[in-house]
């Protein structure tokens, strides 16, 4: 397996086109995690994914974002009218659930990272 | 709520050095995880270790080395003989209470000089 691939890598919009990201975790891993990380700063969590099902949501994720993983395998971030302050690389991870919850370290894939002028 | 704090933002070294990178946590949950990870210029984290809080032994990886101490709440990393392609930021993190989420420092930006 190739690891954690995300498309595009870069993305230049002008403010309020909408964009989507899409990630394609490591095949057997059943975990998916989107983040955002500005210059400086670590990753901040967004939302998460086991399976198909999207477990949890950050209070950063308004309601302009929203991510999909149809059938648990690629997932999709899209952001609707977007604003300058959206500018940041996307992260994506995965994971294996383990018998340790909280345990399971994540691969990152490259991110995506938008600018909005 | 649970934080992780890497007061150093920058660190420059000259290779060979050995350099000591520091991340103290807080949580209220006995059980719980830390992770460091390393993010080269390319972009993509690599994680580097995991440590659970019911383990404090010391771990070392080659030129590697972690010291988890519980009593002062610090999970410090120190490289040895530093190398140019140790240069990279470098991110702890934290998950406890069963929780599946990180929570990140803001990284320590490891500069090696040849």
């Amino acid at each position: 397996d190739t690891g954690v691939s995300q498309d595009p890598r870069h993305k230049i919009t002008k403010r309020g086109q909408n964009v989507t990201f899409r990630c394609d975790p490591i095949s057997e891993h059943n975990r998916l995690y989107w983040y955002r990380q500005t210059l400086g700063q670590g990753p901040e969590f967004l939302t998460y994914f086991q399976n198909e099902a999207q477990l949890e949501k950050s209070r950063l994720l308004s309601d302009r974002f929203s991510a999909e993983r149809p059938k648990g395998s690629f997932s999709t971030l899209e952001i609707q009218r977007t604003e300058q302050g959206d500018s940041a690389m996307y992260l994506c991870a995965s994971s294996l659930a383990g018998v340790r919850p909280g345990g399971e370290e994540q691969y990152f894939g490259p991110g995506t990272r938008l600018t909005v002028t | 709520a649970q934080k992780v704090t890497q007061a150093q933002t920058e660190i420059s070294v000259v290779e060979k050095e050995d350099v000591t990178l520091d991340c103290v946590y807080e949580t209220r949950d006995t059980t719980y995880y830390l992770f460091w990870y390393k993010q080269p210029p390319s972009g993509e984290l690599v994680f580097l270790i995991r440590r659970n809080s019911f383990d404090e032994q010391n771990e070392i990886s080659g030129r590697y080395s972690w010291n988890f101490q519980k009593s002062t709440s610090s999970f410090n990393f120190t490289i040895t003989a530093s190398q140019v392609v140790d240069s990279a930021v470098y991110f702890c993190a934290l998950t406890s209470g069963g929780s599946y989420i990180p929570t990140f420092g803001r990284g320590t930006s490891l500069i090696v000089h040849p």
